[in-house]
């Protein structure tokens, strides 16, 4: 079973509007992260914001907020006053069980977004 | 800059050819992972190193592909006998190794392999 899924492969957005990136996540582990990344073009992830399993509020930095919903199992991405820079790839990792000390990071297969002017 | 780099960052080799990819963490990042990623795929685990040792490596990772990181710096990732199924970009990324849940893992810009 996939344990990241981002359902929508692409997304439009005009400049200066708010846009949503989904993600739900399947883990049986009761202590994770939840990262999200960007990848422009030019191929580097950049971190973007990060939610703890146990974190009381949402994650917030900046433009970007993380909508967590943890009894259904999602950690959409909220990026506000979209700018023309904000297209590209975004993808949403889980890293599972680091009491067992496994680092490794799981992906989504990624949205991509334009921003339209 | 004092992010991951990587080297080189293009890397075009026949089928049958070996190549070796280097990465440079950001200092005093004690762990050190290797992640592939094929189009319109996201990233794929490889491996990983906490200083010089090789803690964890994923089934991707075929008797042809071995990581080193042999002074806790530098790492390398060789593969031998590439295949056109090799082709993909090879990412670094690096965290501080902090025990905590917000280890969060930095990336290089990549190495993009084609193999003809």
């Amino acid at each position: 079973a996939q344990k990241i899924t981002q359902t929508q492969p692409g997304m439009f957005v005009q400049e200066k509007e708010a846009v949503t990136l989904d993600c739900t996540y399947d883990t049986s582990d009761p202590s994770y992260g939840l990262f999200w990344y960007k990848q422009p073009s030019s191929g580097e992830m950049i971190f973007l914001i990060y939610q703890g399993s146990y974190d009381q509020q949402n994650a917030t930095e900046g433009r970007y907020s993380l909508n967590f919903q943890k009894a259904r199992k999602s950690a959409n991405l909220v990026i506000s006053a979209s700018q023309l820079g904000d297209s590209a790839m975004y993808f949403c990792a889980m890293r599972e069980a680091w009491m067992d000390s496994s680092y490794k990071l799981i992906f989504g297969s990624g949205t991509r977004l334009l921003v339209r002017p | 800059d004092t992010g991951v780099s990587q080297n080189p960052r293009h890397k075009i080799t026949k089928r049958g050819q070996n190549v070796t990819f280097r990465c440079d963490p950001i200092s005093e990042h004690n762990r050190l992972y290797w992640y592939r990623q094929t189009l319109g795929q996201g990233p794929e685990f490889l491996t990983y190193f906490q200083n010089e040792a090789q803690l964890e490596k994923s089934r991707l990772l075929s008797d042809r592909f071995s990581a080193e990181r042999p002074k806790g710096s530098f790492s390398t990732l060789e593969i031998q006998r590439t295949e056109q199924g090799d082709s993909a970009m090879y990412l670094c990324a690096s965290s501080l190794g902090a025990e905590s849940s917000t280890d969060t893992q930095y990336f290089g810009p990549g190495t993009r392999l084609t193999v003809l």
